[in-house]
């Protein structure tokens, strides 16, 4: 069974600052992992995807994500946050099963404020 | 365009009335799922299904229902609602098999029971 834990369900930053969010796995199985983003009254939208090539991962909107399989972790960064950035991300990870089909376990998610 | 369209947006309703939420999805996506989200717990994986006429289980199915009659189609549907089912629920499909296939989610359905 794969499990994520997400540190911080509420993140401030400044416009400008560095953007971290915190995400940490367990799988028995190599993972695929995912953050998600979702704006207010809005569905999810993908953000990034690690699925075992290359470990930093670059996304949409300039953040990226570097797997780092001894530390179980896949933090979310962005090197100057904007006022847009403001959402809820979640953290993902994604196992296939012995009959292909994708099962994909969500974190509780960390909602970003953006200072101005 | 991709998408993946969920009706209604929002629905309130009384408990014990039967309801069906519709997901439809334009990409020809055998795997097909359901999630709540509800504050503090993320989404959980209510029922999927692999393809027509295959459905499972996810995380918490206990009081909802489901169907894949047509590739396109997955209905959720809640037989007798209970104050405990108000959350936002969230359609998604993708295709099966590959490595992390991208999960493309419908804008979600806003249930509130009373």
């Amino acid at each position: 069974a794969q499990s994520v834990t997400q540190l911080g369900s509420h993140v401030s930053v400044s416009e400008g600052a560095l953007v971290l969010l915190r995400c940490n796995y367990s799988s028995s199985v190599p993972p695929y992992l995912f953050w998600y983003v979702q704006y207010p009254n809005q569905g999810l939208q993908l953000l990034l995807k690690y699925t075992s090539a290359a470990t930093l991962v670059k996304g949409i909107n300039g953040f990226e994500a570097e797997f780092k399989k001894s530390e179980t972790s896949f933090h979310l960064t962005k090197p100057s946050a904007h006022m847009s950035d403001a959402a809820e991300y979640f953290c993902a990870v994604g196992v296939i099963s012995n009959f292909g089909n994708e099962k994909l376990t969500f974190g509780t998610g960390t909602r970003l404020t953006i200072i101005p | 365009e991709a998408q993946v369209t969920q009706n209604p947006r929002y629905l309130i309703t009384v408990t014990g009335k039967k309801l069906t939420v519709t997901c439809s999805q334009n990409m020809n996506h055998e795997y097909m799922s359901w999630y709540r989200q509800d504050p503090g717990l993320g989404l959980r994986q209510i029922y999927y299904s692999m393809n027509v006429e295959v459905t499972d289980k996810g995380d918490v199915p206990e009081g909802y229902k489901v169907s894949r009659k047509e590739k396109r189609n997955f209905p959720l549907i809640l037989e007798s609602p209970s104050p405990n089912q108000t959350s936002l629920y969230f359609c998604a499909s993708s295709f099966m098999g590959g490595t992390g296939n991208t999960i493309y989610f419908g804008e979600g359905s806003w249930l509130t029971v009373v």
